[in-house]
């Protein structure tokens, strides 16, 4: 079956600390996979998506990277966070139908 | 530049109370709008695809339709477990097989027993 999987639901990072949060699909083959952040009384915000293995387009310019290393793993990184980096963030795959999104990660950075 | 607009806010019902959420969008090149369904520290779940303009599709108490600038989530008689955080979204195709999606910032939906 497809499925995809965010790891971890939870983080508390102090800020100045690195960070990496996982995302892998099952289930499909070169998947187009999405970070999505949702900030309290924002709308979700696209960050970054993938077409493929090492192609990353970034959407807005900011504190955090991503990186695609294998095919159906999409990393999000930043090498300090900032406070401003705290929120909930949801990892996406493009279906036939939809988007399906990952149970998502609260961040946040005290 | 795409935007998705929902409305209301937020919006409180009786169970049993019918009505609907707007989605307004002002897009190039529509590939398909969506609604999803999110519940408190989750991901937003699927509901519904929606591709023209006239096209409808129901899912037990909800029903979405489309028109060329706005789509409705029609909610009838509904239960204490429609409370939830209703999100629109556009597609539109960025570049080469690449689409882009789009939300609106929901409205939060409450059904009291």
């Amino acid at each position: 079956s497809q499925t995809i999987h965010q790891w971890p639901a939870t983080l508390v990072q102090p800020v100045g600390s690195p960070l990496s949060l996982e995302c892998t699909v099952e289930g499909t083959s070169n998947p187009n996979l999405y970070w999505y952040r949702q900030a309290a009384g924002r709308g979700l915000q696209l960050l970054f998506y993938s077409v493929g293995i090492g192609q990353i387009s970034s959407e807005v310019p900011q504190n955090l990277s991503a990186s695609r290393p294998q095919d159906r793993q999409f990393i999000l990184s930043s090498k300090k966070l900032l406070l401003s980096d705290s929120g909930f963030y949801l990892c996406a795959w493009r279906q036939q139908y939809g988007y399906t999104f990952g149970s998502g990660t609260r961040l946040t950075v005290v | 530049e795409d935007q998705v607009t929902q409305s209301p806010e937020a919006l409180r019902l009786q169970e049993g109370e019918s009505s609907s959420l707007n989605c307004s969008y002002t897009v190039s090149g529509l590939r398909g709008l969506f609604w999803y369904r999110q519940d408190p520290g989750k991901g937003p779940e699927f509901l519904f695809t929606l591709y023209s303009a006239g096209e409808e599709k129901e899912k037990e108490r909800l029903k979405a339709t489309l028109t060329k600038k706005e789509s409705f989530l029609h909610i009838t008689a509904p239960k204490p477990e429609d409370s939830a955080t209703y999100l629109c979204a556009v597609m539109v195709r960025s570049g080469g097989s690449n689409y882009k999606l789009t939300f609106g910032k929901g409205t939060l939906l409450t059904v009291n027993p």
